[in-house]
Order: structure tokens, then sequence, then C-alpha cells
């Protein structure tokens, strides 16, 4: 069974510009969580879509927004970057169950540094 | 809100020693508690879980032990490797509150031969 995958593993932006960061979720798996990972802040929770709806959000600007296709597919987009921005984003898919314990499973991430 | 603390490191340990990696938390409800451990270069991998208190969680050599009274969850491995330098990092979620994933800061560790 393939993994969660991320696309593109590594990207260059300057300040201002606008990003989309793709993950593809493992067959199956109706939810998708994104998490964004820095040196100084750790990993935090953005948010997670579920049947193509948000269904959590973090405490994140709405510079930061996400769609989720109905194949499950998930885009993640941050306008107007800022240098802060850059970081490593993690997305995770699980099955997303009203009840009981949902294991994640993460993708290796999207690597952005903006300049 | 919730929250996890965790030792940060670095962790410098000789090949063969013995590992604890200690990790706290602060939540209200009840929630599941997660060891993921990240490789360079990678992304989070599951090393070990626990849903409820007294519940020990195990892989690879590594333990962690849900303790509800003393809001813990440590790590420990009897005989390290080198291959387990990583950064390890403890997590909760409650998902009866539709929460997400909380993790705590990482602690990296550097096993050496």
């Amino acid at each position: 069974k393939a993994g969660v995958t991320q696309t593109p593993r590594y990207l260059i932006k300057t300040r201002g510009q606008q990003v989309t960061l793709s993950c593809s979720p493992i067959s199956g798996h109706r939810s998708v969580s994104w998490y964004q990972q820095t040196p100084g802040q750790g990993l935090q929770f953005l948010f997670e879509y579920f049947s193509e709806t948000q269904r959590n959000k973090g405490n994140f600007p709405g510079r930061f927004s996400g769609r989720q296709f109905s194949n499950s597919r998930s885009e993640m987009n941050v306008s107007t970057l800022e240098l802060g921005d850059s970081a490593l984003y993690l997305c995770a898919s699980s099955l997303g169950l009203a009840e009981g314990y949902n294991e994640q499973f993460f993708g290796p991430g999207t690597r952005l540094t903006v300049l | 809100g919730n929250s996890v603390t965790q030792m940060e490191g670095p962790v410098t340990l000789s090949e063969e020693a013995f590992l604890t990696i200690n990790c706290t938390y602060t939540a209200t409800g009840y929630p599941s508690l997660f060891w993921y451990v990240q490789y360079p270069g990678e992304g989070l991998q599951l090393l070990l879980k626990a849903t409820k208190a007294d519940d020990k969680g195990s892989n690879k050599g590594f333990e962690a032990t849900y303790r509800k009274e003393t809001t813990s969850f440590h790590l420990e491995k009897g005989s390290v490797q080198v291959s387990d330098s990583a950064v390890y990092f403890c997590a909760l979620s409650d998902y009866r509150r539709g929460q997400n994933f909380v993790f705590g800061p990482g602690t990296r560790l550097s096993v050496l031969p």
C-alpha cells in the first residue's frame, strides 16, 4: 500500500509570493491533517480536512488555507509569504473515523524556504 | 488547552547504553499518548502508542507506560543502537474532543559507536 505522498519536496519562494502544496493520502483514508514544523515553534497543527470539509483548525492566520478534493487529496495554500513561513510542512492521513482511535500516517514533508 | 513537555536534549549516548526520554502532559479528558520518531530528511513515523491509563506501548525495544497519576509517558530502551539516532516526539490526541495531535518540542538523540 503506497504511503502518504507530498509534492513538491522542496520549494523556494520570495516574500509576498503565494505557494500551493499538495498531499495525497493513503488509499481509503478520508482525513488529511497539515502541520508546520519549525526549529523555534516545533510541530504545530494547521488544519484537518475530512470529506472535503475543514473539520478542525489550528491557530494560524488566514493566509494559510486548504482544501480537499473528492478523491481525498488535499492542497494547502499560503498567500503573501513571509520569512517566518519557512518550514517543513507535513501532511498526515487517517481513516478519520468519528469514534475510536485513528492512527495518523505522515508524509515526508515539503521543505519551504522563503527568501 | 492540552500541552506536552519533554526534555529537549540533545541527548548523546554510547551504543548499548540505557535511554530515558521524559514526557509529561497536560490535558482535559482522556487523551491517547504517542511517541513518534523522525529520521533525518524524513517525516514522522509512529513508534508506539497507548490509548488508556496503565497501557504499555512497545516497539523495536522501546517502551512507554501511560501513567495517569503522574501525567507522564516516558520513553525507555534498554540498549540503544547507532541506528536509533533521530528526533523523538511525544504527542497526545483526544479524538473524543475532535482534537488533533499536540506535539512536544522533540528530543534529538545521538548514539555514538
